[in-house]
Order: structure tokens, then C-alpha cells, then sequence
């Protein structure tokens, strides 16, 4: 099962909104709905920011939200802060009963 | 609360064998599957596949058969990952993570740094 495919990097100043792509197949992100993103600060272990593509768990701020079209969900964060400042991980469901991450995003905050 | 602690820091030589734990508290154990992840210094993570904590079938992600043990000890709540004939390439924090019905992982431990050196 090959990793879903993430954009290494990206960025945006304070308040701005800021979108990370996840891109696999139909066997995988299109084909099931459960895709979830993960924030991962240095040091620390990765934490739920999303689940079933646009489920936000309670304490998560409402300025993260999921989508998903076709094979490529989006995490979308906006009026970013400098806590975003994080790599950023996505996951799904596979064809193959397994599950499968995305090689990481790295969010700067400007 | 819903936590997930994992036993502490290792170093060890190649060839050597290595367990890890983690042990669940705040929920009823054998409710959630357990899975272990792999991330490699610098690097993403990796799923390494899963434990059903109710008949203790594990299920191994390609690369991760052969010399990765997935066990339980139901009555202390705790999951385990065993590697042996460890290798340089080995070294990584191993996180262990109860995954929802969802398929999504949450909590997870705090990780295990496995380092392997001569």
C-alpha cells in the first residue's frame, strides 16, 4: 500500500487560511469516508484534528475543517495562529482492511 | 480520561530484541482495537498495522511481518510490540494509538524511542 500523497510544505501569515491537500486512489481516500488528519508538533506525538473526513473532535477549534472530493481530501485551517505551526499527517481506510498515512505537510506559519 | 502510556526510552545493539508497552486506562480495553505506528527520525509515520484486543489477532502492514509481535495482557489493560533481530534501521518512536470505529487514532501514546547501536 503506497502512502497517500501530501505537499512536503506549506505556509501563510497569521490570519490567513491555509489548505493541505491528501491525494490516493478509489481504493483508499475515495473510497470510503474515513479519512482523518493528524497535527504533530516537535517532540510530541501526533494528535486528532479531523476524523471521517469532516469531523472535529471537542477541543479542536472550529478554525480546522475536512473535506474530501473524488480521491483527494483537504484540511483546511483558517485564521491561522502560530500554534499551528506543525506537520500535519492524513490517514485512511484502505480496500485492503489496512490503514494508510500521508508522508507529512509541514505548516510555517509566516 | 482516556489515556495510553508507554514504557520508557531503549538502546540497544543489533541483533538484540526489544518489547514495548502500553498500557490503556479510562476505557474498557478490549472495546477498541489497538494499532502500533512507526515514525523514523526525521521521518513520517507508518502504519504498522493492528491488534483486535478481544481475540488477540494481530494483523501485520507490508515490511512489518516476520520479526514484529503484536501481543496483549488483557487483565492489566496493556498491548505490547515486540521486535527482535533489531537492526540500525529499526531506530524510530514507536507509538502505540487505540483506533475508533471510524478508523481514525486517538489517543496515542506518548511514544517509545527505540535506538539501535553498537
Amino acid at each position: 500500500q503506497s502512502a497517500l500523497t501530501q505537499p512536503p510544505s506549506a505556509s501563510g501569515s497569521p490570519g490567513q487560511s491555509v489548505t493541505i491537500s491528501c491525494t490516493g486512489t478509489s481504493s483508499d481516500v475515495g473510497g470510503y469516508n474515513y479519512v482523518s488528519w493528524y497535527q504533530q508538533h516537535p517532540g510530541k506525538a501526533p494528535k486528532l484534528m479531523i476524523y471521517e473526513v469532516s469531523k472535529r473532535p471537542s477541543g479542536v477549534p472550529d478554525r480546522f475543517s475536512g473535506s474530501k472530493s473524488g480521491n483527494t481530501a483537504s484540511l483546511t485551517v483558517s485564521g491561522l495562529q502560530a500554534e499551528d505551526e506543525a506537520d500535519y499527517y492524513c490517514s485512511s481506510y484502505t480496500s485492503s482492511s489496512t490503514l494508510v498515512f500521508g508522508g507529512g505537510t509541514k505548516l510555517t506559519v509566516l | 480520561q482516556v489515556q495510553l502510556v508507554q514504557s520508557g526510552s531503549e538502546l540497544k545493539k543489533p541483533g538484540a530484541s526489544v518489547k514495548v508497552s502500553c498500557k490503556a486506562s479510562g476505557y474498557t480495553f478490549t472495546s477498541y482495537a489497538m494499532n502500533w505506528v512507526r515514525q523514523a527520525p526525521g521521518q513520517g509515520l507508518e502504519w504498522m498495522g493492528w491488534i483486535n484486543t478481544n481475540t488477540g489477532n494481530p494483523t501485520y502492514a507490508q515490511g512489518f511481518t516476520g520479526r514484529f509481535v503484536f501481543s496483549l495482557d488483557t487483565s492489566v489493560s496493556t498491548a505490547y510490540l515486540q521486535i527482535s533481530s533489531l537492526k540500525a534501521e529499526d531506530t524510530a518512536v514507536y507509538y502505540c494509538a487505540r483506533v475508533g470505529d471510524g478508523n481514525w487514532f486517538d489517543p496515542w501514546g506518548q511514544g517509545t524511542l527505540v535506538t539501535v547501536s553498537s
